[in-house]
């Protein structure tokens, strides 16, 4: 069954906006990981941000979490078309069952030149 | 290092054939997993191993065999292949598990 669920299902944006990713999911988490998905590639991973964490940055990349929503957003700043991809968002569930990962079904994000 | 390795890339098979699919990591992670991606469906996980010799199921293990002899590998046998099982196939390790994973490059199959 699915964990987390990304919003929306697709954006597409211009060069140099920002795009912004959102995650819910349902059960206590120990943490929250963001992936990265080039067509036809395997996932990259791009952030982890832990249950007793708010906020994280990497480079362009901002990652909050409201445990007391059970949500996440990702944003991207200053996008670029190589961030043209598929997001994805995993939950570490903080249960007996937390060395495993469920992950969404993705956030499809095209940024034109 | 090469991280985590898949052969094959790509495999057509016949319904009721048997294969394995190969994972080989050289992290030395304690944790692997496999999981398929089919389209609007995200990644679901099939098998999990902890460590050598300790594997258990994921959310969709039917069809699917696993061993995990050594640290490095982990094989996904498909017992008798069913077009159902026509996917992309990522096999991944970590540290250990609910860590960071670190993803292959996929081997995409075809099941006639």
């Amino acid at each position: 069954s699915q964990q987390g669920e990304e919003d929306p299902q697709a954006l597409s944006i211009q060069e140099g906006e920002n795009a912004t990713m959102n995650c819910s999911y349902k059960t206590s988490i120990n943490n929250l990981q963001w992936y990265r998905q080039n067509s036809g590639r395997g996932l990259v991973h791009l952030i982890l941000i832990r249950s007793n964490e708010r906020e994280k940055h990497s480079g362009r990349l901002r990652v909050t979490l409201d445990t007391s929503k059970k949500s996440s957003s990702l944003l991207i700043t200053a996008s670029r078309a190589a961030d043209t991809a598929s997001y994805f968002c995993a939950t570490a569930d903080s249960g007996g069952s937390n060395y495993k990962l469920t992950f969404g079904k993705g956030t499809l994000l095209t940024v034109n030149p | 290092n090469a991280g985590v390795t898949q052969t094959p890339k790509f495999q057509v098979l016949k319904t009721g054939q048997s294969m394995t699919l190969q994972c080989a990591q050289d992290m030395n992670h304690e944790y692997m997993s496999w999981y398929r991606q089919d389209p609007g469906m995200g990644l679901r996980l099939i098998h999990y191993s902890v460590g050598a010799g300790i594997t258990d199921q994921g959310e969709v293990p039917n069809g699917y065999n696993v061993s995990r002899s050594t640290t490095e590998d982990f094989p996904l046998r498909l017992l008798s292949a069913a077009p159902s099982q026509t996917s992309v196939y990522f096999c991944a390790s970590s540290p250990h598990g609910g860590d960071t994973q670190y993803f292959g490059p996929g081997t995409r199959l075809t099941v006639l």
